[in-house]
C-alpha cells in the first residue's frame, strides 16, 4: 500500500529561520507531487505542484526520486507562513484514492 | 464562480440522528471526494467518485453514504450519527483525476453529542 510519511507534527521556527517540512512516499515511478496548506480558520488550498517548478511565497520542494522525498523548503520564514501543511504524492496509474500525509504544524514566531 | 461550496458550516447532532452534508461545485469537474480532518490524523478519504453515477470507498466509509446524482452535487450522508463522527469534514473536487490540483470547500465542522 502508498504510503506517505511527514515525520514530523510540529515545527516552530523564529522569523527568518530556514524551514524544511519533510515528506517521505513509499511508492515507486514518477508520482504527482504536491504540497496544500490550510492557514487558520481558511480552507484548504494548493501551495505548490512539483511538475510546474514554481517558487509560490518563497518555498521551493525537490523531488529526491533516491530517496522518495518531497520537502517543502524556504530560506526566510515570515509570520504569516504559519499554518498547517499537507504533502499530497498521488501516484499516477488507475488509483483513484487520493492520499494525504498526516501534515505538520509550522509555527513562526516573532 | 463560487468554486466548492459546503454546508452547513457547523451542526451539532445527537447520537443516532442522520444528517446530509452537502457539497457543490460550479466548475464541471468530474473528480469529488470527502475528507474527515481529525487532530493528529490528517486528512482521510471518507468516499469519491469520479463522475456523475459513480462512487466508491475511501479509507474510512464506515457509516457514510454518497451519492452523485448530478455532476454538481456530492452529498455526504451520515445514517446514525455516533460521537465517533465528530470532525471537521472536507469536499474536494478537480476537473479529472487525482493527479489534478484539488479545490477543497470551506468545511462543516459536526460535533455528535
Amino acid at each position: 500500500a502508498q504510503r506517505v510519511t511527514q515525520p514530523e507534527k510540529l515545527l516552530s521556527v523564529f522569523k527568518g529561520a530556514p524551514v524544511e517540512l519533510k515528506c517521505n512516499y513509499s511508492y515507486s515511478g514518477s508520482p504527482e507531487l504536491f504540497w496544500y496548506v490550510q492557514y487558520s480558520r481558511q480552507r484548504l488550498q494548493l501551495l505548490l505542484r512539483h511538475i510546474s517548478r514554481e517558487s509560490i511565497k518563497g518555498f521551493t520542494a525537490d523531488l529526491n526520486k533516491g530517496e522518495t522525498s518531497f520537502h517543502l523548503k524556504k530560506p526566510f520564514a515570515q509570520e504569516e507562513d504559519s499554518a498547517m501543511y499537507y504533502c499530497a504524492p498521488q501516484r499516477t496509474g488507475a488509483n483513484s484514492k487520493l492520499t494525504f500525509g498526516k501534515g505538520i504544524t509550522l509555527s513562526v514566531r516573532p | 464562480n463560487a468554486g466548492v461550496t459546503q454546508t452547513p458550516k457547523f451542526q451539532v447532532l445527537k447520537t443516532g440522528q442522520s444528517m446530509t452534508l452537502q457539497c457543490a461545485q460550479d466548475m464541471n469537474h468530474e473528480y469529488m471526494s470527502w475528507y474527515r480532518q481529525d487532530p493528529g490524523m490528517g486528512l482521510r478519504l471518507i468516499h469519491y467518485s469520479v463522475g456523475a453515477g459513480i462512487t466508491d470507498q475511501g479509507e474510512v466509509p464506515n457509516g457514510y453514504n454518497v451519492s452523485r446524482s448530478t455532476t454538481e452535487d456530492f452529498p455526504l450522508r451520515l445514517l446514525s450519527a455516533a460521537p465517533s463522527q465528530t470532525s471537521v469534514y472536507f469536499c474536494a473536487s478537480s476537473p479529472r483525476t487525482i493527479q489534478e490540483t484539488q479545490y477543497f470547500g470551506p468545511g462543516t465542522r459536526l460535533l455528535v453529542l
